[in-house]
C-alpha cells in the first residue's frame, strides 16, 4: 500500500441496504476525514478522525457513521441506503488536525438506487 | 455562516497566465489551501498560505490577505494539463476545512 486507499471504487446500491466503505492509510497520519462530493458543492466533511479511538461528526453526518479502531483504518457506514446518498466520497488523511495538508483517496463512486 | 466563494469556470489560452479568485467568510482562519482537482480524480495539494503576502511555487503562487478574506491562485505558461478544478479552502476556528465548490479551468490551444 502507497499512501491512501479506498475500497470499493464504485457500487451501485439498492436504498435502505446498509453498506461500508473502506479507507486505509499506510502513513501514520494521526487524522483521517470523510467527505462527500456533489457537483457544483463543495467537498463536505462527514466525520473525521483527530486521533485513533475519537471520532467527530462534520457538517453531514445524519444517515453516517464511523469508527477508528486504529491509525490505519477508517470506514464509513451507510446503516439504510437513501438516494440522496448518491456522490462520491472521498477519504482523506493529514499528520494531524489542523492546517496540514489533507492527502485524498482515489475516491468510491457511490450510486443509491 | 461560513462561506467560500470562487467563479465557477475560467477558460484561458495555452502558454497565457491566470488567476483565480477566493474570498472567504469563515468563523476564524488558521489558514487557506489550494488544490488541483483533474476529472475523476482526487484532489492533490498546491498550496498553503497562512501569513498575508505571496508564495511562490515554480509556475504557481498563491496569494493572501486576511484582513479582505481574500486569496488568489496564479498560474504561469498554461499547459494543457493545467485543465482541471481549483479548490478553495480554509481551515476555521475548529481546524475544520470548509472548502469552495471549485474552479473549472478550461485551457485551449
Amino acid at each position: 500500500i502507497a499512501g491512501i486507499t479506498q475500497a470499493p471504487t464504485s457500487q451501485i446500491l439498492a436504498a435502505g441496504r446498509r453498506m461500508t466503505l473502506r479507507c486505509t492509510q499506510d502513513m501514520r497520519h494521526n487524522a483521517m476525514y470523510w467527505y462527500r462530493q456533489d457537483l457544483g458543492l463543495g467537498l463536505r466533511l462527514i466525520h473525521y478522525s483527530n486521533t485513533a479511538g475519537t471520532t467527530g461528526k462534520g457538517e453531514v453526518p445524519d444517515g453516517y457513521s464511523v469508527s477508528r479502531a486504529n491509525t490505519d483504518d477508517f470506514p464509513l457506514t451507510l446503516a439504510s441506503a437513501v438516494p440522496s446518498q448518491t456522490s462520491v466520497y472521498f477519504c482523506a488523511s493529514s499528520d494531524s488536525a489542523g492546517g496540514h495538508e489533507q492527502f485524498f483517496g482515489p475516491g468510491t463512486r457511490l450510486t443509491v438506487l | 455562516g461560513q462561506n467560500i466563494d470562487q467563479p465557477t469556470e475560467m477558460t484561458a489560452t495555452e502558454g497565457a497566465i491566470v488567476q483565480i479568485n477566493c474570498t472567504y467568510q469563515t468563523s476564524g482562519f488558521n489558514g487557506l489551501f489550494w488544490y488541483q482537482q483533474h476529472a475523476g480524480e482526487a484532489p492533490t495539494f498546491l498550496s498553503y498560505n497562512v501569513l498575508d503576502g505571496l508564495e511562490e511555487k515554480g509556475r504557481f503562487s498563491s496569494f493572501l490577505s486576511r484582513s479582505k478574506g481574500y486569496s488568489y491562485l496564479l498560474l504561469k505558461e498554461l499547459q494543457m494539463k493545467d485543465s482541471a478544478s481549483y479548490l478553495c479552502a480554509v481551515t476555521d476556528s475548529n481546524y475544520q476545512l470548509i472548502w469552495g465548490a471549485g474552479t473549472k479551468l478550461i485551457i485551449k490551444p
